[in-house]
Order: C-alpha cells, then sequence, then structure tokens
C-alpha cells in the first residue's frame, strides 16, 4: 500500500462549522489531489498540489481551501461546511515517472454535514 | 459528451466466465488510462494503466486500448466472486498537472 493516511476517517459536523481533513503521505511525491465521490457523479476533483505551497483548483473547487506547506501534507479546508458536502473525500497522491500518471488513494474520510 | 464515459451496470457474469468492461473517452483525454477497482466502501485501487495502442496483460487483467475509436476495455478472465467491485475508468487530462478525469464507475456482480 502506498503510504497515505487521511484523518479523521469519520466526522460528523453542523452547517456552518469550518472542518480541516488531513492527508499525509510518506513516499515524498510531488503531487497530491482531494477528490470527493458522490454517487452518479463518480470522483471529482476538487483541488490539487504541484508542490509545497503550489496548489490550484479542480473542477468542483466552491466552498473549499487548500494547503500544503510541507511535502507530505495536504489540508482539505471547508470553511463553512454545508448539507451539499456531505460526501466521501479520497487524498490521493502521484509522481511524474514515464509519461504516466498513476494516482494512489488514501483510505478515504466519511463526512457528514447535518 | 462526457469525458470518460462508462456504463453504470450492474454488469452480471457466471464465475469463470470472462467479464468485459468498457469506456470511451472524448478529445479531451489524452492517450494515457487506468482501471482502477473499488470496493464497496473502499478506496479506488489501481490495477492497470495503459499508454499506447493495442492489449496489455497482467495475470487474469486485459486493457486494450483503441485510440482510432477512443475506447479502452478491461477484461477479467476467470473471474472469481472477489472480482465483484465497482471498476472505474480514468485517464489523464491535457497540461502538466497530472489531472486524471474519471469516469462514474461500472458494477460487476460475479455470481457463485
Amino acid at each position: 500500500d502506498a503510504g497515505i493516511t487521511q484523518s479523521p476517517r469519520h466526522k460528523v459536523t453542523e452547517t456552518g462549522t469550518p472542518v480541516t481533513l488531513r492527508c499525509h503521505q510518506t513516499e515524498n511525491h510531488r503531487y497530491m489531489y482531494w477528490y470527493r465521490q458522490d454517487p452518479g457523479h463518480g470522483l471529482r476533483l476538487i483541488h490539487y498540489s504541484y508542490g509545497v505551497k503550489d496548489t490550484d483548483k479542480g473542477e468542483v473547487s466552491d466552498g473549499y481551501s487548500v494547503s500544503r506547506s510541507k511535502t507530505e501534507d495536504f489540508l482539505l479546508t471547508l470553511e463553512s461546511a454545508t448539507s451539499s458536502q456531505t460526501s466521501v473525500y479520497f487524498c490521493a497522491i502521484s509522481y511524474l515517472a514515464g509519461g504516466g500518471n498513476e494516482q494512489f488513494f488514501g483510505p478515504g474520510t466519511r463526512l457528514t454535514v447535518l | 459528451q462526457k469525458e470518460v464515459e462508462q456504463n453504470s451496470g450492474p454488469l452480471s457474469v457466471p464465475e469463470g466466465a470472462i467479464a468485459s468492461l468498457n469506456c470511451t473517452y472524448s478529445d479531451r483525454v489524452s492517450q494515457s488510462f487506468f482501471w482502477y477497482r473499488q470496493y464497496s466502501g473502499k478506496s479506488p485501487e489501481l490495477i492497470m494503466s495503459i499508454y499506447s495502442n493495442g492489449d496489455k496483460e497482467d495475470g487474469r487483467f486485459t486493457a486494450q486500448l483503441n485510440k482510432a475509436s477512443q475506447y479502452v476495455s478491461l477484461l477479467i478472465r476467470d473471474s472469481q466472486p472477489s472480482d465483484s467491485a465497482t471498476y472505474l475508468c480514468a485517464g489523464r487530462g491535457g497540461g502538466a498537472t497530472n489531472k486524471l478525469i474519471f469516469g462514474t464507475g461500472t458494477l460487476l456482480a460475479v455470481q457463485p
């Protein structure tokens, strides 16, 4: 297994509260990604990072922010959680090698916003 | 057209049969493709990658890429009940940022 952990693994919170999810890797990979997975929509990219302090938006970035202050950690923050952000969140990592782009996923965080 | 499209299934096959999973993609997706297996409640697990036209075999799995038809497939030989899962097809998007674009997945059910 790729050395990726996510915390917390489960969280229940209330509408309007801030939430931070953490992704930690031990692989020293350059690229890190945050996805959400919802029935009927598959995996959708929220934000990604291509290095320390280098981040960019994905296709569903509204309501989310990220930070990457060191190679191993990528944080996803919901500034004011809404019920539409109830989802399963996956972190992924990849390295650029040989033109491929294998991404390896963490175990996921199940977030419920009441 | 969706960038990566899969039939949601379920695809039901008897144990020991060949399961054929298919995926089509648009012009916005480049030539690197990946198949992930996802068990219920678990994270996606990479099982195959394919970068060039033709077939790539790994054990019971064969990935096929047809660039002219913009079509990717995954064949699972001698299907086992343990292969029952959702299979996600993904292709690399444009640019240098290594973004992947995922299909919504096909649910495979292997009947004992």
